[in-house]
């Protein structure tokens, strides 16, 4: 099983500031497989990224992802008021897929 | 657009079992996987399986094979969820999910909260 570990737990950002959040997998990830997601609370998880740095329909350009092997990175380059939220990395390659535990964007 | 639409939250003992639907809409329902995510209380996200409709076949979590079952009614472009002998460790939101070969998760059902208390 992949396990992965998002750094850190929790980010304090202003309005406006970027944001850097970061995955790393146990094992290398197939790139073609790995998404970032946003969660609301009381609402379930949005895509956000697939395939390491494409982004899913609808999702803004200030949303960015990067990285290869076992390191992985979501970019929020101009943090928006509906950004703070909860962010998760999965790979989806293997089985079982796995999530990282979550980065909790929080306001400064 | 697609949809994916699950039943109502559910209040169940302990020992008992938990059957939960999500019916798929606005794509062609035998052309992608759905799979089933759940999410205890202030925790994170844990991938329980995947059934393939067109096929009925099913892949599961370790932890999870020999309690949960998979089904799906392709004439009514439904998938169900069973889980058995639930403990108060089940209680959760299970969400199902639309799987790609290359999105991923893409499209995912609204949840539905499953409470297992005595």
């Amino acid at each position: 099983e992949i396990v992965l570990t998002q750094s850190p737990g929790t980010l304090s950002l202003s309005p406006g500031e970027r944001a850097t959040l970061s995955c790393r997998a146990s094992q290398s990830v197939n790139s073609r497989y790995f998404a970032w997601f946003q969660q609301k609370p009381g609402q379930a998880p949005r895509l956000l990224i697939y395939g390491v740095s494409s982004r899913a329909i609808g999702i803004p350009d200030r949303f960015s992802g990067s990285g290869s092997g076992t390191d992985f990175t979501l970019t929020i380059s101009r943090l928006e008021p509906e950004d703070f939220a909860v962010y998760y990395c999965q790979q989806y390659g293997s089985s079982p897929l796995t999530f990282g535990q979550g980065t909790k964007v929080e306001i400064k | 657009q697609v949809q994916l639409v699950q039943s109502g939250a559910e209040v169940k003992k302990p020992g008992a079992s938990v059957k939960v639907s999500c019916k798929a809409s606005g794509y062609t329902f035998t052309g992608y996987y759905i799979h089933w995510v759940r999410q205890a209380p202030g925790q994170g996200l844990e991938w329980m399986g995947w059934i393939v409709p067109s096929s009925g076949d099913t892949n599961f979590a370790q932890k999870f094979r020999g309690w949960v079952t998979m089904t799906r009614d392709t004439s009514i472009t439904t998938t169900y969820m069973e889980l058995t002998r639930l403990t108060s460790d089940d209680t959760a939101v299970y969400y199902c999910a639309r799987g790609d070969v290359l999105t991923g998760t893409d499209y995912w059902g609204q949840g539905t909260l499953v409470i297992v208390s005595s």
